[in-house]
Order: structure tokens, then C-alpha cells, then sequence
């Protein structure tokens, strides 16, 4: 089955050092996206890709950057993470349907810090 | 973006219809009306979206103001598996299909 996919589930990392969250997938969508999600709150748009056409969300701290090396993979680096980024991270791609986007989520990547 | 108001939460019984609510009262001419939902540990899911016309497809109905100030998500039949955050978000057709999430409403499902 087509779908997005994203690695590890669970990470941990330290106050600090540096981690790369992982999303792939085979739908071969040209949007790309990251959200996160802190315990209770709704998800918040980090930044997107169309293609390789980076667009960065006006509030989106610049210890957060990301990369997209191809169509199917998508990376979020956080260089220095404190205790507030612990969140879900969830990726996303999305596919014109009709005259709108239609996106479709990964099952997220739990980020604790430590 | 525009601003959406939701219930925080509705409750169901199983086998029931739902309808879930959002007022959009500032929504632009071309923004559409999405709606999504979370289950519990999951990623977002998409349910359904329509400009002015009401739409249908296998999850939902989505019912349009005839001003576009207001949406009605219907759920025909509960089910236990329908318990989410449901989302309903403005946008989308513009800046590759941005989605701005508000709070939702938790729908609970009782058998």
C-alpha cells in the first residue's frame, strides 16, 4: 500500500544533541510537509516542500531545518534540542485533488528530550 | 487564515448520527472547507472538503452554509472506531494546501 512512513517511532535524545527525524514515502506526492504536536494541542505547520521548493512558517524557530534530498524523503534536524521540543512530529505529503490538496499523514514520531 | 470555532467536545452513542459544527464566519472566497480527524496515538486522517456545495463520500457528509460562514460534518452511523479530535480548517486551495489546525472537538462514542 501506498503510504508515508517515518522513523523511529520513538526517539530520545539529550538536552542539547543534535537529531534527525526521518519521512519517506512511496505516493510520489511533490508536497511535503512537517508538523509538530505538543501533548494536547492541534498539530502546527513547521515548514513545507513543493518539490524542492523549501517554504519555512514565519514562527518556526530556526533551530529547525529540513531537507528533502529526493521526491521520496523528507528529513527534519533539530540542532539543538531543548525541553520544549519534546512533541510529536508528523510528516505529511499532500496531492492536488480537484482544485484543493488532499494530504496524507504519517503516524507521527514521538520526540523526548532528555 | 481564517478562524474557526468548534465545540471542545460532543458525545454519541453508537449507531447514531453525529453532527459536528464549525463556524468560519471570516473565510475567504476561495478557501476551502476541510475536515480531518485524529484517532488517539495517530496521525491526522482526511475525511472530506468542499467549497460551497454539499459533498458526500464514503466516511461523511459535509453539509455548507449557503454563506460559507458555517459547516456541519455528519457522521451517519457512530462507531466506536469514529472516537477522534475532529478538525475542521479553512484553506487549502492556495500556498501548496497549508493547513492551519484549530483546537477541534474530541468526539466520544459510547457503545
Amino acid at each position: 500500500d501506498a503510504m508515508v512512513i517515518q522513523n523511529p517511532r520513538y526517539q530520545v535524545t539529550q538536552f542539547g544533541k543534535p537529531v534527525t527525524l526521518s519521512c519517506s514515502q512511496t505516493l510520489n506526492h511533490n508536497v511535503m510537509y512537517w508538523y509538530q504536536q505538543k501533548s494536547s494541542q492541534a498539530p502546527k505547520l513547521l515548514f513545507h516542500y513543493y518539490d524542492k521548493d523549501f517554504n519555512n512558517e514565519a514562527d518556526t524557530p530556526d533551530n529547525f531545518q529540513s531537507r528533502r534530498p529526493n521526491t521520496s524523503f523528507c528529513f527534519l534536524d533539530i540542532r539543538s534540542p531543548g525541553l520544549g521540543d519534546a512533541a510529536m512530529y508528523l510528516c505529511a505529503t499532500s496531492r492536488l485533488t480537484g482544485a484543493s490538496y488532499e494530504q496524507y499523514f504519517g503516524p507521527g514520531t514521538r520526540l523526548t528530550v532528555t | 487564515d481564517a478562524k474557526t470555532t468548534q465545540p471542545n467536545s460532543m458525545e454519541s452513542n453508537e449507531e447514531e448520527p453525529v453532527h459536528l459544527p464549525c463556524n468560519h464566519s471570516t473565510i475567504s472566497g476561495t478557501d476551502y472547507i476541510h475536515w480531518y480527524r485524529q484517532l488517539p496515538s495517530q496521525g491526522p486522517e482526511y475525511v472530506i472538503h468542499g467549497l460551497t456545495s454539499n459533498v458526500n463520500n464514503r466516511m461523511a457528509s459535509l453539509a455548507i452554509a449557503e454563506d460559507r460562514k458555517s459547516s456541519t460534518l455528519i457522521l451517519h452511523r457512530a462507531t466506536l472506531r469514529d472516537a477522534a479530535v475532529y478538525y475542521c480548517i479553512p484553506g487549502g486551495g492556495t500556498s501548496y494546501g497549508k493547513l492551519t489546525f484549530g483546537q477541534g472537538t474530541i468526539l466520544t462514542v459510547h457503545p
